[in-house]
């Protein structure tokens, strides 16, 4: 079964101070992707990535970097966090077969001050 | 551009009471369609796509391309249904960009 690990789980941050986090997939699933999930928005994608640096933007890209220098992980990077970045966030993995279900993580909840 | 619209922020039902959740989308393509439920502190799991017009815990969605809508069905509600929904699109062939709708909570009353 596909899983899908991130971490941090929690954290709480000042405004600027950069921060990763990770993302990792235990099966060799090609397409990973980041969300964010706010109150009354619902999810909205970051950024994803079809394979091994490839990489694409999705609806909110604006103040994140990811990177995909290997399969099993996609980082999701924040070079100087803001407020507005105060979320919960959620990596994702298509699984195989071509039925392009969405295998979520766990979630980290991030809050910027 | 792909948009997703759930109009509704928040249903209530009684319990044994039919549900529809409504779900509109905008795509110039071929799309393919998911409903998603999150449980109460769960990560979001897929409950049913449209591909596979399969029913999942008694719902059903059927597309209706001429509406451009997905909507979900159950006939009968249950308490344990109580959970935020999610419609989401993706280009048909799957592995692009993902829309998600703002999301419908469904509250069952016992």
């Amino acid at each position: 079964e596909a899983q899908v690990t991130q971490n941090p789980r929690y954290l709480i941050t000042v405004t600027g101070k950069k921060l990763t986090v990770t993302c990792s997939q235990n099966m060799n699933h090609e397409y990973m992707s980041w969300y964010r999930q706010d109150p009354g928005l619902g999810l909205r994608q970051i950024y994803y990535s079809m394979n091994v640096e490839v990489t694409d933007k999705g609806d909110v890209p604006e103040g994140y970097k990811v990177s995909r220098k290997e399969k099993r992980n996609f980082p999701l990077i924040l070079e100087s966090p803001s407020p507005n970045q105060t979320s919960l966030y959620f990596c994702a993995i298509v699984g195989t077969g071509h039925t392009y279900e969405q295998y979520f993580g766990p979630g980290t909840r991030l809050t910027v001050t | 551009a792909q948009r997703v619209t759930q109009p509704e922020k928040l249903l209530s039902v009684f319990k044994g009471a039919p549900v529809e959740l409504k779900c509109n989308y905008s795509y110039s393509g071929s799309p393919e369609l998911f409903w998603y439920v999150q449980y109460s502190r769960q990560r979001l799991q897929l409950l049913l796509r449209h591909i596979s017009r399969e029913s999942i815990k008694g719902f059903t969605a059927d597309l209706n391309k001429g509406e451009t809508s997905f909507h979900l069905k159950k006939p009968f509600a249950q308490e344990e249904d109580s959970a935020m929904y999610y419609c989401a699109l993706t280009p048909y062939g799957g592995y692009q960009k993902v829309t998600f709708g703002t999301g419908t909570k469904l509250q069952v009353i016992p």
